[in-house]
């Protein structure tokens, strides 16, 4: 699986877009996207994900490049309870070892 | 359906004793996963079932480590003979196989060896 480059921190004002970039130069035709996010103490939570085009559903929106060498999560609204590190992956679907591979990720603090 | 379930949430076990975490997954998920979680980092993969027959167990840390899933339904993670470096949180993620989704992760066991 490609790997990714992620910010370590944002900070964001609550009820603000926060707009989390992610790069995966190395990206091939057949890999996904994936977000996840894990907040404190609990264990990661799927977001989002998507192939090329921009996806979006209840929690986020998923811009990912005309080359697809980086994606942008965009949560439109943050609020405190969006503060969290947040995981960007890309994978193949389907592959035989159908692991996550999750790098440091980037840890986003939502402020009042 | 009540999510991912593991217990326990916390262990705390002396050097050298064996441990046995349970995670008992999303119903109708064939596929189960476990990862561990050292502080600051992010989750690490450790094996992976397909109903009861484990694909991939290679990136078990080492030979102390071992995983069942023995009628395709709730898992067992052991380690054996724990060291001070186990300490980690020790995460279970369940899938269906044809979902395009993403995995439900449980909420994990800490584990504290002293």
């Amino acid at each position: 699986d490609a790997k990714t480059t992620q910010p370590t921190s944002m900070d964001c004002a609550e009820g603000r877009a926060a707009n989390l970039p992610c790069n995966h130069s190395t990206i091939s035709g057949n890999e996904y996207v994936y977000w996840y996010r894990q907040i404190h103490s609990q264990g990661p939570q799927y977001i989002i994900h998507g192939l090329k085009n921009n996806e979006t559903n209840e929690m986020a929106s998923l811009i990912i490049t005309e080359d697809r060498k980086s994606s942008t999560l965009i949560l439109p609204h943050a609020t405190l309870r969006d503060t969290a590190v947040y995981y960007c992956i890309v994978r193949v679907e389907g592959n035989a070892g159908n692991m996550l591979t999750f790098g440091g990720g980037t840890r986003l603090m939502v402020k009042p | 359906d009540t999510g991912v379930s593991q217990n326990p949430r916390h262990k705390i076990t002396k050097r050298g004793q064996n441990v046995t975490f349970r995670c008992d997954p999303i119903s109708e998920h064939n596929r189960l996963y476990w990862y561990r979680q050292t502080l600051g980092q992010g989750p690490e993969f450790l094996t992976y079932f397909q109903n009861e027959a484990q694909l991939e167990k290679s990136r078990l840390l080492s030979d102390r480590f071992s995983a069942e899933r023995p009628k395709g339904s709730f898992s067992t993670l052991e380690i054996q003979r724990t060291e001070q470096g186990d300490s980690a949180m020790y995460l279970c993620a369940s899938s269906f196989t044809l979902a395009n989704y993403g995995y439900t992760f449980g909420s994990g066991t800490r584990l504290t060896v002293v």
